[in-house]
């Protein structure tokens, strides 16, 4: 199949840190992706991961990717508000350039 | 760089009207995609182009719905009668084969609303 899932829903305090999680079904995925949406707006990459990595750290976000479990996650160090906005996990296979997008994961920074 | 420039921005029309959403992808970019946005159904990717081609219009719901891209800088969907549930945001990205495929670039969306 081609599901990507997310759970919907994150909330965290100011200064922790968030993770958000995602899981994949299929195994040629090539490219691993997260982007951000903030209200009323596109979507933006925020970084990507190629399968063969297991890790990938820029600036605040961590990304990590268990390639047996087909897992992958979206950590956010010293989370703030202006972090809050939906996170979307989506996939590319080989021979396409077509992204298949999770149903997104809402972040709410609370104060 | 203006980045991906869509219009219109919001749309408004009455059920059974046409509709066009205009796409202006970033210069230089060789992929061009078309996707819709619903609470009911997520993201879904509707129709690609490469160097102005279609590749992939599998995401396309209905023959209602129509694409073109007559040259580098341009492209336009269109519904055609338009219903009620066509109701969503429709964003349209680009990309740079050069660059590699994580680069896709999207745009503001078109906000449609069929009454």
């Amino acid at each position: 199949g081609e599901d990507v899932e997310q759970s919907l829903f994150l909330s965290v305090r100011e200064g922790d840190s968030s993770v958000i999680n995602c899981t994949y079904t299929d195994s040629s995925s090539t490219y691993l992706y997260w982007y951000k949406q903030e209200p009323g707006a596109g979507l933006q990459l925020l970084t990507y991961i190629f399968s063969n990595m297991d890790m990938k750290q820029d600036q605040r976000l961590t990304v990590l990717l268990n390639k047996k479990d087909k897992h992958l996650s979206l950590r956010i160090a010293d989370t703030q508000t202006g972090d809050s906005a939906i996170y979307f996990c989506a996939e590319s296979r080989d021979s396409s350039y077509k992204l298949i997008f999770g149903s997104g994961t809402r972040l709410l920074v609370r104060p | 760089d203006a980045g991906v420039i869509q219009s219109p921005r919001h749309e408004v029309t009455e059920m059974g009207q046409e509709v066009t959403l205009r796409c202006k992808p970033i210069s230089g970019h060789d992929y061009l995609f078309w996707y819709r946005q619903t609470m009911m159904r997520g993201l879904e990717l509707l129709i690609y182009f490469n160097n102005n081609v279609p590749i992939d219009d599998s995401g396309m719901p209905e023959d209602r719905f129509s694409a073109k891209m007559p040259n580098a800088s341009f492209s336009t969907l269109k519904i055609q009668p338009s219903e009620p549930r066509d109701s969503a945001v429709y964003f349209c990205a680009s990309s740079f084969s050069g660059g590699g495929r994580e680069t896709q670039y999207f745009g503001p969306g078109t906000r449609l609303l069929v009454l």
